[in-house]
C-alpha cells in the first residue's frame, strides 16, 4: 500500500549495531502494528499502538522497541541486533474498530551477519 | 489462541487452469484478510471478507464465518499469480488488534 511507507527498504548490518526502521503513514489512521516475518511463515506481532500515548508488546517482543512520534509515524529499534533478528519486517495500520482492515508497507529486508 | 491452519501448502498449476485455496480458523473472528505476497515480498490486500461473497476480476473469495472456513478462487490463472497467498484473521473479542496469520499457500504457475 503506497500510504504506508517503510524505509529502508533494505539493510544490511552487524551484530551488535543499534538499527532503526521507520514507518509513516498518509491514512489518518490511529493504528499503527509492526510484524516480523520469517522464512516459510506467516507474519507475527512484534508490538502494535492504537494511538500516540498508546503503545502495547505483541508476541515477540523481546529485543525490540518502538516509538510513535506522531499519529503518522511509528518507528522499531534493535538496541543490539543479533543474527536471528534477520527477517522480513512489516509495518500495518488501520482506523479505529475492531473489524477494520489492515494495510501493510512494502517491508523492510533486514540481514544481520 | 487462536489457530489458522491453509490448504494445500503448495499447489502447482498450469497457466489458464483455476484453484481453490482454503483457510479454516479455530474459533469466532471478527476480522478476514486474504493476501499475495509476491516475490518481492510485498503484500498486497485481496480482499477483507470476514463473512460473505466478494470477487474482484478473476478473484472471488467466500467466508461462512459460522463454520470457521474461507475460500479463495482463482480462476484462469496466470504466471503472475505465482507467489504465497495468506489468510489472516482477527479472533473476535481479542485484544490486541493484530492479524494471526496461517502459514501460506505456495502458488507456482507455469506458462
Amino acid at each position: 500500500d503506497a500510504d504506508v511507507t517503510q524505509t529502508p527498504r533494505n539493510r544490511i548490518t552487524k551484530t551488535g549495531k543499534r538499527i532503526m526502521l521507520e514507518c509513516s503513514q498518509t491514512k489518518g489512521h490511529d493504528r499503527m502494528y509492526w510484524y516480523r516475518q520469517d522464512p516459510g511463515l506467516g507474519l507475527r506481532l512484534i508490538y502494535y499502538s492504537f494511538d500516540v500515548k498508546d503503545i502495547n508488546k505483541g508476541e515477540i517482543s523481546d529485543g525490540y522497541s518502538v516509538s510513535r512520534q506522531a499519529q503518522a509515524k511509528f518507528s522499531l529499534s534493535l538496541e543490539s541486533a543479533i543474527p536471528n533478528q534477520t527477517a522480513l519486517y512489516f509495518c500495518a495500520t488501520s482506523p479505529g474498530g475492531s473489524n477494520q482492515p489492515q494495510h501493510f508497507g512494502d517491508g523492510t529486508r533486514l540481514s544481520i551477519l | 489462541g487462536i489457530q489458522v491452519e491453509q490448504s494445500p501448502p503448495d499447489l502447482i498449476l498450469q497457466e489458464g487452469a483455476n484453484s481453490t485455496l482454503r483457510c479454516n480458523f479455530s474459533d469466532s473472528v471478527n476480522n478476514l484478510q486474504w493476501f499475495h505476497q509476491n516475490p518481492w515480498g510485498q503484500l498486497i490486500n485481496l480482499f477483507y471478507i470476514p463473512s460473505g461473497t466478494k470477487q474482484n476480476g478473476r478473484l472471488s473469495a467466500t467466508t461462512v464465518a459460522t463454520e470457521r472456513y474461507s475460500l479463495l478462487y482463482i480462476s484462469s490463472s496466470q504466471t503472475t499469480d505465482s507467489g504465497v497467498y495468506f489468510c489472516a484473521v482477527r479472533r473476535y473479542g481479542g485484544s490486541q488488534g493484530n492479524l494471526i496469520f496461517g502459514k501460506g499457500t505456495k502458488l507456482s504457475v507455469k506458462p
